[in-house]
């Protein structure tokens, strides 16, 4: 089961910078938190990932809070093909190899012209 | 150029039927996994290989047989196919157990008749 809750829906203008938060309060330690999107007909992609640290990538940023108990995907300056449903995930880097990414329901980000 | 590629595309069978579906990459991963998509959008794990050994089943019906004949390769084979089996099936590869992200193919769109 999904251990993080996102909002289903979101829209934001072009141009704009588009915030996703996701919480995930029951996070351990050894967790990662990842963040994947699926563009429609498209297979997931994966955007960025951290464990508590601010994390910056040529895609998005990642802010996790100080108690990491949730965290905020920014895409700085969203594009139509942002559009997407976006999945935070959280995914413990040690759990061996029946370790598994377990994707929940998501955040439809509709980017407007 | 593709990392992680999948055949057909698209298949359209009758019930009954045993097909399957293809999945290569050449990203030099060491796991692989086929992931469902059902027609409410939830994606599923269905199956994990570490360098060819199954790592994951998750409770599939034994109607699907995945097979890894070397690591760069994981193919499903699905018998007696039934309605409920219509899904779209995404293969993805990942370097050990994915604490760099997985990497997802485009996705097979199964439609049993």
């Amino acid at each position: 089961d999904a251990k993080t809750t996102q909002p289903p829906s979101m829209d934001c203008a072009e141009g704009r910078a588009a915030n996703l938060p996701c919480n995930h309060s029951t996070i351990s330690g050894n967790e990662y938190v990842y963040w994947y999107r699926q563009i429609h007909s498209q297979g997931p992609q994966y955007i960025i990932h951290g464990l508590k640290n601010n994390e910056t990538n040529e895609m998005a940023s990642l802010i996790i809070t100080e108690d990491r108990k949730s965290s905020t995907l920014i895409l700085p300056h969203a594009t139509l093909r942002d559009t997407a449903v976006y999945y935070c995930i959280v995914f413990n880097n040690y759990g061996g190899a029946t370790n598994k990414l377990i994707f929940g329901t998501g955040t439809l980000l509709a980017v407007q012209p | 150029d593709t990392a992680v590629s999948q055949t057909p595309k698209y298949l359209v069978t009758q019930m009954g039927n045993d097909k399957s579906i293809k999945c290569e990459q050449n990203l030099g991963h060491d796991t692989m996994y086929w992931y469902k998509q059902d027609s409410k959008k939830f994606l599923k794990i269905m199956f994990s290989y570490n360098n060819k050994e199954l790592i994951i089943n998750e409770t599939v019906p034994n109607r699907f047989s995945p097979k890894s004949p070397d690591k760069a390769h994981l193919n499903l084979h699905i018998n007696s196919l039934e309605l409920g089996d219509s899904a779209v099936y995404f293969c993805a590869s990942s370097q050990g157990q994915g604490e760099r992200g997985y990497t997802f193919g485009s996705g097979t769109r199964l439609t049993v008749v």
